[in-house]
């Protein structure tokens, strides 16, 4: 079963708004990722936020995460036209001998209109 | 320069035969993973390798296997592809320590016919 849940599952704003996208999971995580997604194509990391933080920033992007609530959010500030793409969060499952075994949730698809 | 390199991007094979997708890298990480996304949904983790050691996920169907010959490639072999193993197929590579992060390659879409 998934481990997380997005929403919304779809986002539509305009050029230069900011985009909030939440997610929640239902285990004890050590670490969240968010992971974008261009249509037909591979996953790129975006950030990483350990169980010991409360909020990271990188770029345009701002990741809070509350572990009592068990849920993140993903901020994109000013938002581009490149932007346009899925979102998803991924908790990881430790797996043998140190492999990180991503599960993720449903992603929302963003899209930003010009 | 590509780190995660996956062929063919686009495979199309028929109903029961049997197909092999590609993975390779250059980032020398001894975790290899392979995931599955069908349209619209999450990818899915099917199985990972570190270094030689094979680890199946215990929902992956028998039909699904992989290799990996060294450290630099591994492989996705489905039995007799079904029209419900249509989807796109995601590998990426780690290094296995806490906190690591995942680089995927550009996917391969399968298409049953």
């Amino acid at each position: 079963s998934q481990q997380g849940e997005e929403d919304p599952q779809a986002l539509s704003i305009q050029e230069g708004e900011n985009a909030t996208m939440n997610c929640s999971y239902k285990t004890s995580i050590n670490n969240l990722q968010w992971y974008r997604q261009n249509s037909g194509r591979g996953l790129v990391h975006l950030i990483l936020i350990r169980s010991n933080e409360r909020e990271k920033h990188s770029g345009r992007l701002r990741v809070t995460l509350d572990t009592s609530k068990k849920s993140s959010s993903l901020l994109i500030t000013a938002s581009r036209a490149a932007d346009t793409a899925s979102y998803f969060c991924a908790t990881v499952l430790r797996g043998t001998q140190g492999a990180q075994k991503l599960v993720f949730g449903q992603g929302t698809r963003l899209t930003i209109n010009p | 320069d590509a780190m995660v390199i996956q062929n063919p991007r686009y495979q199309v094979t028929q109903f029961g035969k049997p197909v092999t997708l590609s993975c390779s890298q250059t980032l020398n990480h001894n975790v290899m993973y392979w995931y599955q996304q069908k349209s619209s949904q999450a990818p899915k983790l099917l199985f990972h390798y570190y270094d030689k050691d094979f680890n199946n996920e215990a929902d992956t169907p028998d039909n699904f296997q992989s290799r990996r010959p060294n450290t630099s490639f591994c492989f996705l072999d489905i039995r007799s592809p079904g029209l419900g193993d249509a989807a796109m197929y995601l590998c990426a590579t780690s290094r296995a320590e806490p906190g690591e992060t995942q680089y995927f390659g550009p996917g391969t879409r399968l298409l049953v016919l």
